[in-house]
């Protein structure tokens, strides 16, 4: 079964810094490009960074560029997304996703997200 | 990097068809045919329902399908069941290697 499980969310004070994972399981990993996608409470999706399969290449929304860095582990079949000076308007449920092959805009797999909260 | 637009609702009887705009411009969703439709269930994650404008992942229903005139993109839901009551989000590649999602339709089935 295909599977992204996210982890490492939590609640940190404005400034601070916090690193997601995503593990993942039932495909070849270091075949696709992976994204993050996030949703702030009750708000819609923002696409955040996405990197590509040998990690040569990595793309920000610019509201996180400079602070947010996307990186991979092929051989831990892993996303990560280290987030430093953190701000209150970063709170939110954070997604990793998979790119459908050629499509790698389109996002066919999801994990269940993991929780963001930023808050002193 | 300006979110797309959609109506904030939308709604059908079960049995009719429903259809979802998502505005942009001409650098993105009138720019390239990469437009995406997501369905997503309170508490869920998002589901991928269409890519490229009009190609529908495997196991989606054939009642999902999308269009593209111009800078807007539509989703018709066909045959409304109660299940298809859900949020609904339009992607598009922006150009510059980014992506840009419309802010989110919420769909009722009457």
């Amino acid at each position: 079964e295909v599977q992204l499980v996210e982890s490492g969310g939590d609640l940190v004070q404005p400034g601070g810094s916090l690193r997601l994972s995503c593990a993942t399981s039932g495909f070849t990993f270091g075949s696709y490009w992976m994204t993050w996608v996030r949703q702030a409470p009750g708000k819609g999706l923002e696409w955040v960074a996405n990197i590509k399969q040998d990690g040569s290449e990595n793309y920000y929304v610019d509201s996180v560029k400079g602070r947010f860095t996307i990186s991979r582990d092929n051989a831990k079949n892993s996303l990560y997304l280290q987030m430093n000076s953190l701000r209150a308007e970063d709170t939110a449920v954070f997604y990793c996703a998979r790119g459908r092959g050629f499509s790698r805009w389109a996002f066919d797999i999801w994990g269940q997200g993991t929780m963001v909260t930023v808050s002193s | 990097q300006s979110a797309l637009t959609q109506p904030p609702s939308a709604s059908g009887s079960p049995g009719q068809s429903v259809t979802i705009s998502c505005t942009g411009t001409s650098s993105d969703v009138g720019g390239y045919n990469y437009v995406s439709w997501y369905q997503q269930h309170p508490g869920k994650a998002p589901k991928l329902m269409i890519y490229d404008v009009i190609k529908r992942p495997s196991g989606v229903p054939d009642r999902f399908s999308g269009s593209k005139s111009g800078n807007t993109a539509s989703l018709t839901v066909s045959g409304l069941q109660a299940e298809d009551e859900a949020d609904y989000y339009c992607s598009s590649y922006a150009g510059s290697n980014t992506l840009v999602f419309g802010g989110g339709t919420k769909l009722t089935v009457l």
